[in-house]
């Protein structure tokens, strides 16, 4: 099974902060990842897929890079409805998510 | 509008089985893959399954955690998704949500509300 690991698991951070979060893959799964934003309580959103591709509606504050094992998302200048826990997912095979990050309020 | 409504959820005793199912609208369920993903309270996202799209044969995979336990389906003519969940152990208290992918990259536009499970004595 692929294993998929983020870091960091918390991140404090403030509005208009540029925020990196990192996602490894236990072996190479190519372009096939996405990310996702979860507010409490709500079902997750998609952010980005194969790796660096911006879902239709996402703002382009949102960034997604690399291939292989590692990947970032990036949010580029943090605002206040960006608070959330983002999570990685490969789809190379099966799917797996990473643990979550969280984003707080510095 | 794309549309996932879970429904099923409740208290269910350790030991035993529950179904939950995913109403879906807005699309012919069969031209799409059909995943549930779950989250135990306070915890991260897990892939529990799926069921493939009828162009790529309408198989089923499971994760390792509820295989041979959980059985996926679909009921084209109703626009349904199931999951039949038995042999509940406590573990497998969460909210599950069913997800929709366009094969055959496993990632998910959309998601229902989501229904919670509590499997609890």
């Amino acid at each position: 099974d692929i294993q998929m690991t983020q870091s960091p698991s918390t991140l404090s951070a403030s509005v208009g902060d540029r925020v990196t979060i990192t996602c490894r893959a236990s072996q190479s799964i190519s372009s096939a990842l996405a990310w996702y934003q979860q507010k409490p309580g709500k079902a997750p959103n998609l952010l980005i897929y194969q790796a660096s591709s911006l879902e239709s509606g996402v703002p382009s504050r949102f960034s997604g890079s690399g291939s292989g094992t590692e990947f970032t998302l990036t949010i580029s200048s943090l605002q206040p409805s960006d608070f959330a826990t983002y999570y990685c997912q490969q789809y190379y095979s099966m799917a797996t998510f990473g643990q979550g990050t969280k984003v707080e309020i510095k | 509008e794309v549309q996932l409504v879970e429904s099923g959820g409740g208290l269910v005793q350790p030991g035993r089985s529950l179904r939950l199912s995913c109403t879906v609208s807005g699309f012919t369920i069969g031209d799409y893959g059909m995943s549930w993903v779950r989250q135990a309270p306070g915890k991260g996202l897990e892939w529990v399954g799926f069921i493939r799209s009828n162009a790529y044969g309408g198989t089923t995979e499971y994760a390792a955690s509820v295989k041979g336990r959980f059985t996926i389906s679909r009921d084209d003519s109703k626009s349904i998704a199931y999951v039949q969940m038995n042999s509940l152990k406590t573990e497998d208290t969460a909210v599950y949500y069913c997800s929709r992918w366009q094969q055959p990259a496993q990632y998910f536009h959309h998601w229902g509300q989501g229904a919670l499970v509590t499997v609890s004595s």
